[in-house]
């Protein structure tokens, strides 16, 4: 167990439609990434926020938007969604140190049909 | 240009043999991590092992080892011994520069070990 928490696990919609994902990140831990796992595109960055702030973006679509609460939680949105979008989504947390890993969550599949 | 560079779609290893899975790396920021994860089957991320580019040892971790080639900017995964638990999907990636930035990824080695 990495500590880190994604809700939900599964998820299937239909295209159009909008979802929002969920990361708690390890305790003390004040940095949230998010990743797009897929086929084709391998492991790709989305977006970083640190202690709340965005801290980094990458291939994000305008489609997509984040945030980190006060509480450290983080949430994805996705709308307006495309079959191309599904994939599992992956949270990771990290905490400054000797190596400052990254522990990912377990992931969210989504499936758009 | 990509950032990590894995070559190898696919190795098969026989158990209790020694594997290595090769990754190379393109940065020029002197300050950079190396990492290597794995991906069961069932999809979790499990960190293995990291090496800094100033540690002048290879790092290891169990039968993990990672044989760091600062010139030739590789950073290939040693697993001594393999178990048919070792099955899996693996991930080379960096950290460019000190701190907290992104990991980026390479494309992954599917290592399948057989009896």
């Amino acid at each position: 167990d990495s500590g880190v928490t994604q809700t939900p696990k599964h998820l299937i919609t239909a295209t159009g439609q909008r979802v929002t994902l969920r990361c708690s990140p390890r305790s003390g831990d004040l940095s949230v990434y998010w990743y797009q796992q897929s086929l084709d595109q391998g492991l790709q960055f989305l977006i970083q926020y640190y202690n709340g702030e965005e801290r980094a973006k990458g291939n994000i679509l305008e489609r997509f938007s984040a945030q980190q609460f006060p509480d450290l939680h983080s949430e994805l949105n996705l709308s307006s969604l495309e079959l191309g979008d599904s994939a599992l989504y992956f949270c990771a947390s990290s905490v400054a140190g000797d190596t400052g890993e990254l522990f990912f969550g377990e992931g969210s599949r989504l499936t758009v049909l | 240009a990509q950032k990590i560079t894995q070559t190898q779609p696919g190795m098969f290893v026989q158990e209790k043999e020694a594997v290595t899975l090769d990754c190379t790396y393109d940065t020029s920021d002197p300050s950079y991590g190396l990492f290597w994860y794995k991906q069961p089957s069932s999809g979790e991320m499990i960190f293995l092992i990291y090496q800094g580019s100033y540690d002048q040892q290879n790092a290891t971790e169990g039968r993990y080892s990672l044989n760091f080639q600062k010139a030739r900017k590789s950073a290939n995964l040693v697993i001594s011994a393999s178990q048919l638990g070792d099955s899996a999907m693996y991930f080379c990636a960096m950290r460019e520069g000190l701190g907290l930035g992104r990991l980026y990824f390479g494309r992954g080695t599917q290592l399948t070990v057989w009896p």
